[in-house]
């Protein structure tokens, strides 16, 4: 079944930093790559998303990149501000027939932005 | 609407009790899904269901049972709890076809003694 590596687990920035978090994925197949925030005692919320047709999006300070070779999507957040500070989930997800979604998620990264 | 919906919000129980966790979404959406967060775990898919009547189990389906009678509702049993299935439980829902963004309920914080 999938796989899903995330790196770091822990990762501290200045305040207008850039922050990179790395997943890379065993499966092949997958196609679909979201990224998910969790703020503490909250619910996961996306962020982000990318298909395996598109190698990189961008939504404001959030880029997502993915090399379908060397099977690993990466998130990029610029110009960090305190309220980016969470945890930062990646997941990998394949079509399955005509149904089914099912995420494997990464460990997750805890991002600490200091001001 | 209200999206995906949890209760209770926390619950403490005893080894051996059994409960069900309640989850209900009101977007329509067929695929429905239980995760449980452990820290440094990540999210790790208990059950899953594509639509009302079908239901298959995920990476950690152990202890639990899912059932789906309705699009809207997807609760999870739990029949004998254990100190090792103290979590926070996670339902999520999405459309079925294709690659589609899960959306998440707030969360059950599941406590055994």
């Amino acid at each position: 079944g999938e796989n899903v590596e995330q790196h770091p687990s822990t990762l501290s920035v200045q305040e207008g930093d850039s922050a990179v978090i790395k997943c890379t994925y065993s499966d092949s197949a997958s196609n679909y790559f979201p990224w998910y925030k969790q703020e503490l005692g909250k619910r996961p919320q996306l962020i982000i998303d990318i298909r395996s047709n598109v190698g990189e999006k961008k939504d404001q300070r959030i880029a997502v990149t993915l090399n379908k070779t060397a099977k690993h999507f990466s998130l990029h957040i610029t110009e960090t501000q305190p309220e980016d500070s969470a945890v930062y989930f990646c997941a990998a997800s394949k079509r399955e027939e005509e149904y089914g979604n099912k995420l494997v998620f990464g460990a997750g990264t805890i991002l600490r932005v200091k001001s | 609407n209200a999206g995906v919906t949890q209760t209770p919000k926390f619950q403490v129980l005893k080894t051996g009790q059994s409960m069900t966790l309640q989850c209900a979404q009101d977007m329509n959406h067929e695929y429905m899904s239980w995760y449980r967060q452990d820290p440094g775990m990540g999210l790790r898919l208990i059950h899953y269901s594509v639509g009302a009547g079908i239901t298959d189990q995920g990476e950690v389906p152990n202890g639990y049972n899912v059932s789906r009678s309705t699009t809207e509702d997807f609760p999870l049993r739990l029949l004998s709890a254990a100190p090792s299935q103290t979590s926070v439980y996670f339902c999520a829902s999405s459309y079925s076809r294709g690659a589609k963004a899960q959306y998440f309920g707030p969360g059950t914080r599941l406590l055994v003694l």
